[in-house]
């Protein structure tokens, strides 16, 4: 089951730049999508999510842009800090169901 | 701020043997969700729950599971006869409404021998 990938296993970045992590999707029913942040021996934590209806969506320093024509979806994080170290889950539900189906993660390390 | 919590973190078990992992939700939250994490792949959902009946499951989510909310705060998930590839670590999470963030739980890590 591919319908939400994760290209990138792991993304190495200085403290202070831009991570950006990518996210590519098949299923054209999806119209919630979210980014989750996980730890090793935790459960994911929530950090942003966008409606189908956006393009974009900022807190703070992450922004998740949604582009659906490309079917892709990315977070921004800036500045990048040493915290944000930690696995990085894109999950995308569609309308009729609220099930969340999960990419393989991107493992951000942010050097100090 | 509000948790979700699950007990036991872990859990080792023999083949063929019962468990219950249970789970805390957030307290307004009336949608209920399982997902598990084996070793190496994916987070993959298996089941969510809604006015006390399952309102969605996934093929991995066979008659060898159950789940019930067996009073007013917590949600379980057994498993009847442990397998192998049963190891796993399971979330709970749960929502406000359809549609809305699902936060989950720690995990409770579950080993088959």
């Amino acid at each position: 089951d591919q319908q939400v990938k994760q290209n990138s296993p792991s993304l190495s970045v200085q403290e202070g730049r831009i991570s950006i992590l990518n996210c590519d999707y098949t299923n054209s029913m999806f119209d919630y999508f979210l980014w989750y942040k996980k730890y090793p021996a935790e459960g994911p934590t929530f950090l942003i999510s966008i409606s189908s209806i956006k393009d974009k969506n900022e807190d703070g320093r992450f922004t998740v842009f949604l582009n659906k024509s490309a079917k892709h979806l990315s977070l921004h994080i800036v500045p990048s800090q040493p915290g944000d170290s930690a696995v990085y889950f894109c999950a995308a539900s569609a309308g009729a169901g609220n099930m969340l189906t999960f990419g393989g993660g991107t493992r951000l390390m942010v050097k100090p | 701020e509000p948790e979700v919590t699950q007990t036991p973190s872990h859990q080792v078990t023999q083949m063929g043997q019962e468990v219950i992992l249970r789970c805390v939700p957030i307290s307004n939250h009336l949608y209920f969700y399982w997902y598990r994490q084996i070793l190496g792949q994916k987070v993959e959902f298996l089941v969510s729950f809604y006015n006390n009946e399952i309102s969605e499951k996934s093929e991995i989510f066979d008659d060898q599971f159950s789940v019930e909310r067996p009073d007013g705060s917590n949600f379980t998930l057994k498993i009847r006869s442990t397998k192998l590839e049963d190891s796993a670590m399971y979330f709970c999470a749960s929502s406000v409404s359809r549609q809305e963030t699902q936060y989950f739980g720690p995990g409770t890590r579950l080993l088959v021998l």
